[in-house]
């Protein structure tokens, strides 16, 4: 089974600076997809950006992008300009691409707070 | 964008009570629903996979007969706790694909239900 591990339960960043949530997942599959999602107060889920594995090219969401590392089966989330717009829990996931069933595996998430 | 509706998005029922909570595609047609669970602080926890006109696939740990799931149109599944207990309080959201439609990855969530038992 998958699994996704985000090692940071709280971050913390200054108006206008950039932060970098890290996330790594275990898993014995060559083709999937990698997702941030945003969980705001509200608790709605927001899709933030999405990578697919085959791609060695790391996807980019205006002024969010992420450092994918296949190998090392890391998949890191680096937000610039913060905004405080921006505080929320931020969740990994990851989902196998043989299915379109196959639901996606969070990690615990991490608590972004922007401070002005 | 696509929409996903959940409904309610707060109840408060009495123990042993049922509750049925709705989750509704607006804009598309809904092949696959997920529902999950989320406690405070914590992550969304997968409670089972349904895809329309089939029984649901539930998780291991998740009482099916406790969490009845019905995904009766492409448009429609329903999450119902039956026989409600205090530990079921919990924060319960859906999501829903449409394999067809949008990029295969693509989830929509919805709002989310707060579900207090009292």
């Amino acid at each position: 089974a998958q699994t996704v591990t985000q090692s940071q339960p709280e971050m913390s960043v200054q108006e206008a600076e950039t932060v970098t949530l890290s996330c790594t997942y275990d898993t014995s599959e060559s083709d999937y997809y990698l997702f941030w999602y945003k969980q705001p107060p509200s608790r709605q889920m927001i899709l933030v950006i999405r990578q697919e594995a085959y791609k060695q090219q790391n996807a980019t969401e205006n002024r969010f992008s992420v450092n994918f590392q296949k190998a090392a089966k890391s998949f890191s989330l680096k937000i610039s300009d913060s905004q405080l717009g921006d505080a929320a829990m931020y969740f990994c996931a990851y989902r196998s691409r043989h299915s379109g069933n196959t639901p996606l595996v969070f990690g615990k998430g991490t608590r972004l707070s922007v401070i002005a | 964008g696509a929409v996903v509706s959940q409904h309610p998005s707060r109840v408060i029922c009495k123990s042993g009570t049922s509750v049925k909570i709705e989750c509704r595609s607006l804009d598309f047609q809904a092949t696959t629903m997920f529902w999950y669970r989320q406690f405070p602080k914590q992550s969304l926890m997968l409670m089972a996979t349904s895809n329309e006109g089939s029984k649901a696939t539930y998780e291991q740990g998740v009482e099916k007969d406790k969490f009845l799931i019905n995904h009766a149109s492409l448009t429609l599944s329903t999450l119902t706790v039956t026989s409600a207990h205090p530990e079921d309080s919990s924060f319960y959201i859906c999501s829903a694909r449409d394999k067809d439609r949008f990029f295969p990855t693509e989830a929509f969530f919805g709002q989310g239900t707060r579900l207090t038992v009292v």
